[in-house]
């Protein structure tokens, strides 16, 4: 079975610190995403990498940066925390691109609350 | 940016009951999927369908790809008390996928 594993599953911070979320999967999948879910808003896509080193913007990716190092790891940062980025984060990964049947694997959340 | 519309925000059932639940969009997509997220989990696909009028089923879930390629719907039958959670449907477009807000089903035993 796929598993993607967050770092956290509650994090606390104060308005400007430098926030890292990290998500690890295990199926040495090529593309990984990152999501934030809000109420009544579902899931807005951040940003997205469709292998190592590489990385596209989502829907919503103001105040956030990503770094894929590894093929296993995509970590989402805030340079800055703002209160209006507390919410739950979601991370996802797929094997391939474009290829029917090929769904995202989320890991459990990571539910982080900005001061 | 591409919208999909859920309604309502949330359902309320009766261990037993059939529920559907259906989902719009004012855009064609060639990709309908439905996640289902448990409470403190990440959302799982349940069913995914690429092609226009296809009805598919997953065990007591079915679900169909409108022909206008601009709606889909899922129907649960005879719901139990696990069926609670939230239920995205969910376009796929240029590798990314777009959720719809959900829909939060309550199950009554």
């Amino acid at each position: 079975d796929v598993k993607v594993t967050q770092s956290s599953r509650y994090l606390v911070k104060r308005t400007g610190e430098k926030v890292f979320l990290e998500c690890v999967q295990d199926m040495d999948h090529e593309n990984m995403f990152w999501y934030r879910q809000d109420p009544g808003l579902g899931l807005r896509l951040i940003y997205f990498s469709y292998d190592v080193k590489m990385k596209e913007k989502g829907d919503i990716p103001e105040g956030y940066s990503v770094s894929r190092e590894k093929k296993e790891r995509f970590s989402l940062i805030l340079e800055s925390a703002s209160t209006n980025q507390t919410s739950m984060y979601l991370c996802a990964s797929r094997r391939l691109a474009g290829v029917l049947g090929n769904e995202q694997f989320f890991g459990p959340g990571t539910r982080l609350t900005v001061l | 940016g591409q919208q999909l519309n859920q309604s309502p925000q949330s359902m309320f059932i009766q261990e037993g009951e059939d529920v559907s639940m259906n989902c719009t969009s004012s855009s064609i997509f060639n990709t309908w999927l439905w996640y289902k997220q448990d409470p403190g989990e990440g959302p799982v696909l349940l069913i995914a369908l690429y092609k226009a009028g296809e009805l598919t089923s997953n065990g007591r879930l079915t679900a169909q790809f409108g022909i206008t390629r601009k709606d889909s719907f899922l129907n649960i039958s005879a719901s139990i008390p696990s069926d609670v959670g939230i239920y995205f449907c969910v376009v796929g477009a240029n590798s990314k996928l777009t959720f719809g807000k959900g829909i939060t089903l309550s199950v009554r035993p």
